[in-house]
């Protein structure tokens, strides 16, 4: 069982760099969302989606972009990285409605010099 | 500033023992509150949740216990295990829209369990 697979799983990325994170999920869940975890501070919401072609912001969505054309991908871009966006990302999914079990996937770690 | 707070950074308890942990919220607007276990390099998984419809929920060694009025929630493992030693967020959920994938989560507990 796949569940949520992301990629890359390290990746160093110098100031001013562009680059996607990938995500993919199996289990044909209409939610999706990426999270960024810091020292300290838990895992906060960049950006979901509840369904192909629909997203919306977070609590952190500045300097991320996101697009849902299909159910199964849901991938994040860094436009112009940071030294601030160096953290570790989080891409879940779940089915539809309350109480429903959100998967997460394992994490890309994300440095940025 | 942080709406779910868990001052707690970390926690030693002995195997067979209770491990509490504690989170606090203060969004009025949250109504459901969930736990996660995560281990170094996996994301978290799901361990519990709770809705504020109840003030206790109970899955095997874990339940969790909500106080609305107070807005404090609290999780306790028992008896603590090794296999238990992972940090341990707590999150919470408001109804409406997508709120089944919005998560604001605390901080964590680092909890270790001593054999």
């Amino acid at each position: 069982n796949a569940g949520v697979t992301q990629t890359p799983k390290f990746q160093v990325l110098k100031t001013g760099q562009s680059m996607t994170l990938q995500c993919a999920q199996d289990m044909n869940h209409e939610y999706m969302s990426w999270y960024r975890q810091d020292p300290g501070m838990g895992l906060r919401l960049i950006h979901y989606s509840v369904g192909a072609g629909i997203t919306d912001q977070g609590e952190v969505p500045n300097g991320y972009n996101v697009s849902r054309s299909t159910t199964e991908d849901f991938p994040l871009r860094l436009l112009s990285a940071a030294p601030s966006q160096t953290s570790v990302y989080f891409c879940a999914s779940s089915s539809r409605g309350r109480g429903n079990t959100i998967y997460f996937g394992e994490g890309s770690w994300l440095t940025v010099v | 500033d942080q709406q779910v707070k868990q001052n707690s950074p970390s926690l030693s308890v002995q195997e067979g023992r209770i491990s509490i942990l504690n989170c606090d919220y203060t969004n009025s607007m949250f109504d459901y509150f969930l736990w996660y276990k995560k281990y170094p390099a996996e994301g978290p998984t799901f361990l519990i949740s709770i809705s504020s419809i109840k003030d206790k929920n109970e899955d095997g060694r874990f339940t969790v216990f909500l106080n609305k009025s107070a807005k404090h929630l609290s999780l306790h493992i028992v008896p603590s295990q090794p296999g238990d030693s992972a940090v341990y967020f707590c999150a919470a959920s408001a109804s409406g829209g997508a709120a089944g994938n919005k998560l604001t989560f605390g901080g964590g507990t680092r909890v270790l369990v001593k054999p």
